[in-house]
Formats: structure tokens, C-alpha cells, sequence
């Protein structure tokens, strides 16, 4: 099946810092979501990406899709302290109605 | 959110013993999901749900079974709790505007 690759596993920054995660495939995806989990919460969907070199904005957040299909980014530009959470990101297969979840970025921002 | 509920919220059992997660929704979708979520793991699919009495198994569903008699609800059985069962479990619904997974509050299980 498919799997993604999130990298890194924890990124501890400074508010006002950026932050980067990727999300990485073997295999060339149809589409791509993102999903963000706050402390004690569950995830929630943020945003999903489908063509080749998409790019998409939330505010601060930005969301990139790769032109071969197998690698996303989220970029936070000037983190704040509600950004902190877990973002995972997620292959969909559409077929089978399942999603693939990478094993997340945890971001800790420090005020 | 009140589309999808998940009860207990909280469980502590002993090993051997039988436990039963439910999962609730009230916007009649098709596809309904079990997860587990282990630090360092992210989330792991348990087993789904593409219909009333159709279900499949997803990458880590040895010791756990499924029931879905209503399409409202959707019941994860551990036939034998085993402490490497303790985890956080989330129900989810896909919900079909973007095919985003919608998350219930999970449930947390300790099993002693």
C-alpha cells in the first residue's frame, strides 16, 4: 500500500520563526491532505491538494504540491504559539476510500 | 462538532477482558474509519466501513473486530484486551466535499 514519509518528527522554533514540514512518497499520489492536531485533540483537516505543482494559502500557511506528485510541504511563515500542534499529512486512495497517514511533525513554538 | 461522537471517552480495563468502542455520527455517511494513534506512529487504520455490514481490514487489525448493523454507528471490539493495545482510538467519517477524513474526540484506552 501506499506509505508517506513526514520529516522531521519535532521542530522546536521561536515564535516568530518559520517552520517546515515534507511529506514524502515512493509512489506518485493522487492527492495529498493535510491535518493538524492540537494537544489532547483530534485531527482536523486543513487542506487537500491534487494537481502537480499546486500551491495553496491559509493566511500563514502555505501548501505545496510537488510536480511529480510524491513530495508536499507545509510552510509556516512567523509561527505563533497557536500553531503549535501536530501536522500530519495524508495519501488518499480514492478507490478504496482509505487514507495513509505519515507519522506527523510535532511543532512546539517557544514565546 | 457535533457530527460525530465516540463513547467512553476514557476506558481503563484488565488484560483478557472484552471492550467495545463506539462510534456515532449523524450525517449519514457511507465511510466510517477506526484508528489508532501511538506516539511515534501517527494515526494507523485499524479497520473501515464502506457501507452497513461491509467492512475491511486496514494495516493493524489483528485483535480487533468490527460491527456496523446502522449506518449511524460503527463498534470496535477488542475480543481480549492485551496491554499493547493501550492507545488512543479516533473514529472518523470521510466526508465527501473534499474526501477529508472528519475526526471524532477519540477515546482513550489503558489496558492494565
Amino acid at each position: 500500500g501506499q506509505q508517506v514519509m513526514q520529516i522531521p518528527q519535532y521542530q522546536h522554533v521561536q515564535e516568530g520563526e518559520d517552520f517546515t514540514t515534507y511529506c514524502n512518497s515512493s509512489t506518485t499520489l493522487s492527492n495529498i491532505q493535510w491535518y493538524k492536531q492540537r494537544p489532547g485533540g483530534h485531527p482536523v483537516f486543513l487542506i487537500q491538494l491534487v494537481k502537480s505543482g499546486e500551491v495553496k494559502k491559509q493566511k500563514r500557511l502555505t501548501f505545496q504540491f510537488g510536480e511529480a506528485k510524491k513530495n508536499s510541504s507545509l510552510h509556516i511563515t512567523a509561527t505563533q504559539t497557536t500553531d503549535v500542534g501536530t501536522y500530519f499529512c495524508a495519501a488518499i486512495n480514492t478507490n478504496a476510500g482509505k487514507s495513509t497517514f505519515g507519522d506527523g511533525t510535532t511543532l512546539t513554538v517557544k514565546p | 462538532d457535533a457530527g460525530i461522537t465516540q463513547s467512553p471517552r476514557h476506558k481503563v480495563t484488565e488484560t483478557g477482558t472484552p471492550v467495545t468502542l463506539r462510534c456515532h455520527q449523524t450525517e449519514n455517511h457511507r465511510y466510517m474509519y477506526w484508528y489508532r494513534q501511538d506516539p511515534g506512529h501517527g494515526l494507523r487504520l485499524i479497520h473501515y466501513s464502506y457501507g452497513v455490514k461491509d467492512t475491511d481490514k486496514g494495516e493493524v487489525s489483528d485483535g480487533y473486530s468490527v460491527s456496523r448493523s446502522k449506518t449511524e454507528d460503527f463498534l470496535l471490539t477488542l475480543e481480549s484486551a492485551t496491554s499493547s493495545q493501550t492507545s488512543v482510538y479516533f473514529c472518523a467519517i470521510n466526508r465527501v466535499l473534499y474526501n477529508e477524513q472528519f475526526f471524532g474526540p477519540g477515546t482513550r484506552l489503558t489496558v492494565l
